[in-house]
C-alpha cells in the first residue's frame, strides 16, 4: 500500500535551515505530485508547495518564496523540503502528502506522520 | 485570515445530522476549481474524506457527503457518531494568489 515515511522531529535555531525528507513506496513515484503542508501548534493547515517528481515542476507558496526548496531523488523515490533562515513562527509539524493525480490542484490522497520541526534559541 | 472561511465549531448529538460549510470568493470556489475535504482526528495526519466536491475515496462511508453552491461548498455528516469527532478542513485552488492552492481555517465538531 502507498506509505509517505518522513524523517524524525528537529530542533533548529533561528537563522538556520532545515532539511525534511519523505520516501514514498507502493506506486509510482513520479506519476503523482508531491506537497508540503505545515501546522503550527494548536492551528489550521498551511500549504508551502508542490512539486511533480516526473519533471521537477514547482509551486510555492508566496509567503515562503525564497525561504523554501522543494526537490525530489527519483532513484530513491524521496521527496525532500529544505527552509531556510528559520524563525521562531516557523515551528510546526511538516506534513508531505500525494496528489491523486501529477497537476498541482488534485487532492491529497496520502499523508506523512508528520515531522516537527522546533525553532528555538 | 483565510482565504476560505469555516466555523470554528460545529457540534451534534450521535445519529444526528450536522453540516460545514465552506465559503470562498470568485477566485476559488465560485471561479469552479474543486474542493476537497479532509478530516484530522486528535494527533494525526489529515485524511481525505471527499474530492471534486462531491466524491468519496473507496473506503470512507457514505455518511459523509459533499455539495456546492455558488462561492461556498458543504460537508454533511449524517448518522453521527462519537469517532467523527475531529477536526475537518476545505481546500481549493485560488488564482488570486500567485497560483496557490489554499485551506479553509478548520470546524472543530464536537459529538455531544
Amino acid at each position: 500500500q502507498v506509505q509517505l515515511l518522513q524523517s524524525g522531529a528537529e530542533v533548529m535555531k533561528p537563522g538556520a535551515s532545515v532539511k525534511v525528507s519523505c520516501k514514498a513506496s507502493g506506486y509510482t513515484f513520479t506519476s503523482f505530485g508531491i506537497n508540503w503542508v505545515r501546522q503550527a501548534p494548536g492551528q489550521g493547515l498551511q500549504w508551502m508547495g508542490w512539486i511533480s517528481p516526473y519533471n521537477g515542476d514547482t509551486n510555492y507558496a508566496q509567503r515562503l518564496q525564497g525561504r523554501v526548496t522543494m526537490t525530489t531523488d527519483t532513484s530513491t523515490s524521496t521527496a525532500y523540503l529544505e527552509l531556510r533562515s528559520l524563525r521562531s513562527d516557523d515551528t510546526a509539524v511538516y506534513y508531505c502528502a500525494k496528489s491523486r493525480y501529477r497537476g498541482s490542484r488534485a487532492a491529497y490522497d496520502s499523508w506523512g506522520q508528520g515531522t516537527l520541526v522546533t525553532v528555538s534559541s | 485570515q483565510s482565504v476560505l472561511t469555516q466555523p470554528p465549531s460545529v457540534s451534534g448529538a450521535p445519529g444526528q445530522r450536522v453540516t460545514i460549510s465552506c465559503t470562498g470568493s470568485s477566485s476559488n470556489i465560485g471561479a469552479g476549481y474543486d474542493v476537497h475535504w479532509y478530516q484530522q482526528l486528535p494527533r494525526t495526519a489529515p485524511k481525505l474524506l471527499i474530492y471534486g466536491y462531491i466524491n468519496r475515496p473507496s473506503g470512507v462511508p457514505d455518511r459523509f457527503s459533499g455539495s456546492k453552491s455558488g462561492t461556498s461548498a458543504s460537508l454533511a455528516i449524517t448518522g453521527l457518531q462519537a469517532e467523527d469527532e475531529a477536526d475537518y478542513y476545505c481546500q481549493s485552488y485560488d488564482s488570486s494568489l500567485s497560483g496557490s492552492v489554499v485551506f479553509g481555517g478548520g470546524t472543530k465538531l464536537t459529538v455531544l
